[in-house]
């Protein structure tokens, strides 16, 4: 079954510095995507950025990087420079292939709350 | 700002009434998604169509009942819902359901909060 594991439920940073959030998953899939997402209060989902399995290099989105550990499953994100604004729900998600255990659907993360202070 | 647009933002609606959410992208997309999301929850996909034809139903219960008219329209058709069904109703699309990589990446709108008295 594939799965997908955030273990911080709510973590609180330091505006300008950087923050790391945990995601690692599951899947017998060897082709996959893994995305994160952020969601303010206001309730819309924001893409953030994308990792496919098979990318060699690490996905980097302006503040957003993403530490991709194939070996380990793991797809961790980083937000450099912390602003007011990064104060939000961000969610882990993983993409299968359609034929494979999740039918193509994305399966996501309980999610952590980041809490930025001034 | 998103391409993808829902309206409207919030609904209130008593348990008989019939109501519809609109979901709308112009990003030439080929599938699109309705997810049902409770507060500190992830979504739960509840429809998915691909190329206007049906493909996934979460096994929801037929008060809602979902419609594609064309290939940037999405509507959800909401009737005799119950307090349990009040959440956030996210839309989103992606270029192809079977296309991978950054193909796949779902892009949502900003999502309407339904409140059944």
């Amino acid at each position: 079954a594939q799965k997908i594991t955030q273990t911080q439920p709510g973590m609180f940073v330091q505006e300008k510095e950087a923050v790391t959030l945990d995601c690692t998953y599951d899947t017998s899939d060897p082709s996959y995507g893994l995305f994160w997402y952020k969601q303010p209060s206001s309730g819309e989902m924001i893409f953030l950025i994308y990792q496919g399995s098979y990318d060699q290099q690490n996905a980097t989105e302006g503040r957003y990087s993403l530490n991709f550990q194939k070996a380990r499953k793991s797809a961790n994100l980083v937000i450099s420079a912390s602003q007011l604004g990064d104060s939000a729900m961000y969610f882990c998600a993983m993409r299968g292939t359609p034929y494979g255990g999740s039918q193509g659907n994305l399966i996501f993360g309980k999610g952590t709350k980041l809490s930025v202070k001034p | 700002d998103t391409e993808v647009t829902q309206t409207p933002k919030h609904l209130v609606m008593g348990m008989t009434n019939k109501k519809s959410l609109k979901c709308e992208q112009h990003m030439g997309h080929r599938a699109m998604y309705w997810y049902k999301q409770k507060a500190k929850k992830p979504p739960e996909l509840m429809f998915v169509y691909s190329y206007e034809k049906l493909s996934i139903n979460e096994s929801v219960p037929s008060r809602f009942s979902p419609e594609c008219p064309n290939s940037s329209l999405l509507n959800l058709h909401l009737h005799a819902l119950q307090p349990e069904d009040s959440a956030l109703y996210l839309c989103a699309s992606s270029q192809d359901q079977s296309r991978g990589g950054q193909g796949w990446t779902q892009y949502f709108g900003p999502g309407t909060r339904l409140l059944v008295l």
